[in-house]
């Protein structure tokens, strides 16, 4: 069973662009979730998705967007890059919203974002 | 608002002994609490959880300690090995709510 697929693996953008990123959830999982790791701040949490609908937002600008298809994958978008969006995006997910809260996620290996 | 946190950036532990990752939350609200390992370029890694209604839980090597009265719990590994080097991560979560991370500890098991 495939895992959580996430692409790209590495980007490098320009200040002032935007970016996508896309995110295949496992097989059958409903739940995906997007998270930015940068050093010293842990996993900070951006949107939660689940049957196409924005369950749960995280405290970044509106700059920060997401989606999800009929079909579970996920993207986000980032618009206006600046220097401090260079972090790592990792998506996760799960068979459902309760089952993500209370038997966690599985996660991608993420998408390394530069902004230079 | 760091409603999970590691207050340990770091932890060096020798082959063989007991590695103890602590970690501390405000929300009361919280019900089920996990650890998950990360090592560079990969995801993190499901690694134990525990619920409120339980002090303790084992799995192998990892034993996660809850105490709730304290908001306060502990990841041990024993016997530390190598491999076990990553950064470790607690997470909580309340209500069917979503996942709230601490900021992580590197944890370094020498030779």
């Amino acid at each position: 069973k495939a895992g959580v697929t996430q692409t790209p693996r590495y980007l490098i953008k320009t200040r002032g662009q935007q970016v996508t990123l896309s995110c295949s959830p496992i097989s059958g999982h409903r739940s995906v979730s997007w998270y930015q790791q940068t050093p010293g701040q842990g996993l900070q949490f951006l949107f939660e998705y689940f049957s196409e609908t924005q369950r749960n937002k995280g405290n970044f600008p509106g700059r920060f967007s997401g989606r999800q298809f009929s079909n579970s994958r996920s993207e986000m978008n980032v618009s206006t890059l600046e220097l401090g969006d260079s972090a790592l995006y990792l998506c996760a997910s799960s068979l459902g919203p309760v089952e993500a809260a209370n038997y966690g996620y599985t996660f991608g290996s993420g998408t390394r974002l530069t902004v230079v | 608002d760091q409603q999970v946190k590691q207050n340990s950036p770091s932890l060096s532990v020798q082959e063989g002994r007991i590695s103890i990752l602590n970690c501390d939350y405000t929300n009361s609200m919280f019900d089920y609490f996990l650890w998950y390992k990360k090592y560079p370029a990969e995801g993190p890694t499901f690694l134990i959880s525990i619920s409120s209604i339980k002090d303790k839980n084992e799995d192998g090597r990892f034993t996660v300690f809850l105490n709730k009265s304290a908001k306060h719990l502990s990841l041990h590994i024993v016997p530390s090995q190598p491999g076990d080097s990553a950064v470790y991560f607690c997470a909580a979560s309340g209500g069917g709510n979503k996942l709230t991370f601490g900021t992580g500890t590197q944890l370094k098991v020498e030779l």
